[in-house]
């Protein structure tokens, strides 16, 4: 089974503060995602990335940057956490871009309170 | 732009109770289709896929979906929904940029 895995389930941050998000997959995906997911807005796309040092803005991408060093390894940070940015965060990695192989595989997600 | 849109947001049922759950998208071209399934505490998971060939697809725990190309959706459906059923589930499409375009989410409560 491939396993997304992200390293915090909850996290308390205060307004200002430089966070980082980290998630990891075991499957040797090509393309990594970070969404936020909201009650009612269901999961929108922060940020992807098809490749190592590689990354596309998704459609809400302000405030957050992205950081892809290793293959496995996909890095969210908010720069300046702010209160709008409370959020669950989830993270997912599929092996294709396209076609029948791109079905995405979701981290459990990390519930982010920013005080 | 790609969106998708589901049309209940809260649905609550009875065990033994039919389920159907719309979604309807818009996008122009060609499209691959999914429902996820979230139940509580656990993570998101593929519940079916559609990308070709058979409208009507099959998935786990017995749901189905079915892809009416001209009506532009995607409903899924079960005929007799478990009280384990309970959960949140989301529609979501993609066309040739490979992004996933998500509905808002439909949570289903079912009674014992």
């Amino acid at each position: 089974d491939v396993k997304v895995t992200q390293s915090s389930r909850y996290l308390v941050k205060r307004t200002g503060e430089k966070v980082f998000l980290e998630c990891v997959q075991d499957m040797d995906h090509e393309n990594m995602f970070w969404y936020r997911q909201d009650p009612g807005l269901g999961l929108r796309l922060i940020y992807f990335s098809y490749d190592v040092k590689m990354k596309e803005k998704g459609d809400i991408p302000e405030g957050y940057s992205v950081s892809r060093e290793k293959k496995e390894r996909f890095s969210l940070i908010l720069e300046s956490a702010s209160t709008n940015q409370t959020s669950m965060y989830l993270c997912a990695s599929a092996l294709s871009w396209t076609g029948p192989k791109n079905i995405q595989y979701f981290g459990a997600g990390t519930r982010l309170s920013v005080l | 732009a790609q969106s998708v849109s589901q049309h209940n947001h809260h649905v609550i049922l009875s065990e033994a109770a039919s389920l159907e759950l719309g979604c309807n998208y818009s996008y122009g071209g060609t499209v691959n289709l999914f429902w996820y399934v979230q139940y509580p505490g656990q993570h998101l998971q593929l519940l079916l896929k559609y990308f070709s060939g058979d409208p009507l697809v099959k998935g786990i725990k017995g749901f189905e979906a079915e892809f009416i190309k001209s009506k532009f959706s995607f409903n899924l459906r079960k005929p007799s929904v478990q009280w384990s059923d309970t959960a949140e589930y989301f529609c979501a499409v993609s066309g040739n940029t490979g992004k996933l375009i998500f509905g808002q989410g439909t949570t289903l409560q079912v009674k014992p």
